[in-house]
């Protein structure tokens, strides 16, 4: 079946840096890509994304970037800070009628944020 | 605000037992899902509902059954407990088939 998967397990920043995480994926028909932090000992949580038409989508301190031509997707986070440490994962939706909501997970990047 | 709630945290069961994870929701969320996460991967789907009385098999739904008999409840039942079930079980519920899920907190599940 269809995969997510990141080109970076670890990603280490100083606080106030710019961190970039790294996504490819496989499934070209998905219809949205997500992006999830997940702190330690707790559920993921809802960061941003992006429909598939879209190249490029800004949040707070947070922008996600899709290039089909290569089926890569990016979250930045500006200013990182300590609190932004956790493990990020990108996710796709599956497209279609019936999809559901249901998230294809990649493995996920761990971001360490050093004071 | 309570969210999605979920019950136990952890739990230790030998192979061969049965148990029943917990999953409450007080969102009015018609669509609850059971995920699972092995250490180090993403979260692969278990089963899905998208209303009461209504599930389907996700990803990985071997040695899992569930049942939504009301919007609020979704458990996850592991019938006859296998090592390979070691994860953490995470519940999760959305308002409808969007791009935002809101999880549980996790179970934390130890087979031996």
């Amino acid at each position: 079946g269809e995969s997510v998967g990141l080109h970076l397990p670890t990603l280490s920043v100083q606080e106030g840096d710019n961190s970039i995480i790294n996504c490819a994926y496989s499934n070209s028909a998905s219809d949205y890509f997500i992006w999830y932090k997940q702190e330690s000992g707790k559920g993921p949580q809802f960061i941003i994304d992006i429909r598939s038409n879209m190249d490029k989508r800004q949040g707070q301190r947070v922008t996600v970037l899709l290039n089909k031509t290569v089926k890569h997707l990016s979250l930045q986070i500006a200013a990182t800070q300590p609190g932004d440490s956790a493990v990020y994962f990108c996710a796709e939706k599956d497209a279609g009628g019936t999809s559901y909501g249901k998230l294809t997970f990649g493995q996920g990047t761990i971001l360490t944020v050093h004071p | 605000n309570a969210g999605v709630t979920q019950t136990p945290k952890f739990r230790i069961l030998k192979i061969g037992q049965s148990m029943t994870l917990q999953c409450t929701q007080d969102m009015n969320h018609n669509y609850m899902y059971w995920y699972r996460q092995d250490p180090g991967m993403g979260l692969k789907l278990i089963y899905y509902s998208v209303g009461a009385g209504i599930t389907d098999k996700g990803e990985v739904p071997n040695g899992y059954n569930v049942s939504r008999s009301t919007t609020e409840d979704f458990p996850l039942r592991l019938e006859l407990a296998a090592p390979s079930q070691t994860s953490v079980y995470f519940c999760a519920s959305s308002p409808g088939g969007g791009n935002t899920i809101y999880f549980g907190e996790g179970s934390w599940l130890t087979v031996v």
